[in-house]
């Protein structure tokens, strides 16, 4: 399997800037999401990278390197709303399935 | 278009009763997935449909666990003989095809507590 890892907890005052980290081991990359989760709802959908590079939506941005085995989402003029669980999770070479992070909780303080 | 949904929202249940679980996926979806997940736990991945054939049952925790997707849409996952170490979440996810960078897209989860 895969050893994916993030950071259990943040926090961060609204308008900041807030980057969370995702580390993963894996024997055949295919693919890195990013997904939020308010409790007790849904994960959704927020990002996706299978090559080098940033790839910006709004204001929220999501880089990978898979020669480090890293990747970065970044939350940018943070709002109360975004408080929230993100889970990073990794597709490995022809699987479907995802693998997943324990989840970063968020919270952003007035 | 409608979300995945799920049902039922909460099940709670007695030690060795049995449950079933409903998912209904996005319409056109040929991808299933159930996921099951623990307090301050990401997703853990269970069972895998591709049409209606089960592609990748290996998550699933032992022979008690056991899903079917009988038309190629709704999926029931099903729990013999409960015990107290099921009580989670139960996600269920769809997709379009189910590989390259398809995204899978939730449902709300089925929250089940064996007491």
């Amino acid at each position: 399997g895969q050893n994916i890892d993030q950071p259990t907890e943040m926090t961060a005052t609204e308008g900041a800037i807030v980057q969370i980290n995702c580390t993963y081991q894996t024997s055949g990359f295919n693919g890195l999401f990013w997904y939020q989760q308010h409790a007790g709802e849904a994960p959704t959908f927020l990002s996706y990278n299978v090559l080098d590079g940033l790839e910006e939506k709004g204001r929220f941005s999501s880089f990978l390197s898979r020669s480090k085995g890293y990747s970065y989402l970044l939350l940018k003029e943070l709002q109360m709303k975004d408080s929230a669980s993100y889970l990073c999770a990794v597709r490995d070479g022809d699987d479907y399935k995802l693998s997943f992070g324990a989840g970063t909780t968020v919270t952003v303080r007035a | 278009g409608a979300g995945v949904s799920q049902t039922p929202s909460n099940k709670v249940t007695e030690k060795g009763k049995y449950v079933e679980l409903r998912c209904d996926p996005i319409s056109g979806h040929t991808a299933l997935y159930w996921y099951r997940q623990s307090l301050g736990q990401g997703p853990e991945f269970l069972i895998y449909f591709q049409g209606t054939g089960a592609a990748d049952d290996s998550g699933l925790p032992n022979d008690r666990f056991f899903a079917v997707r009988p038309e190629g849409s709704v999926s029931t996952l099903k729990i013999q003989r409960t015990e107290r170490g099921d009580s989670a979440v139960y996600l269920c996810a769809s997709s379009l095809i189910g590989r390259g960078g398809d995204t899978q897209y939730f449902g709300p989860g089925t929250r089940l507590t064996v007491l």
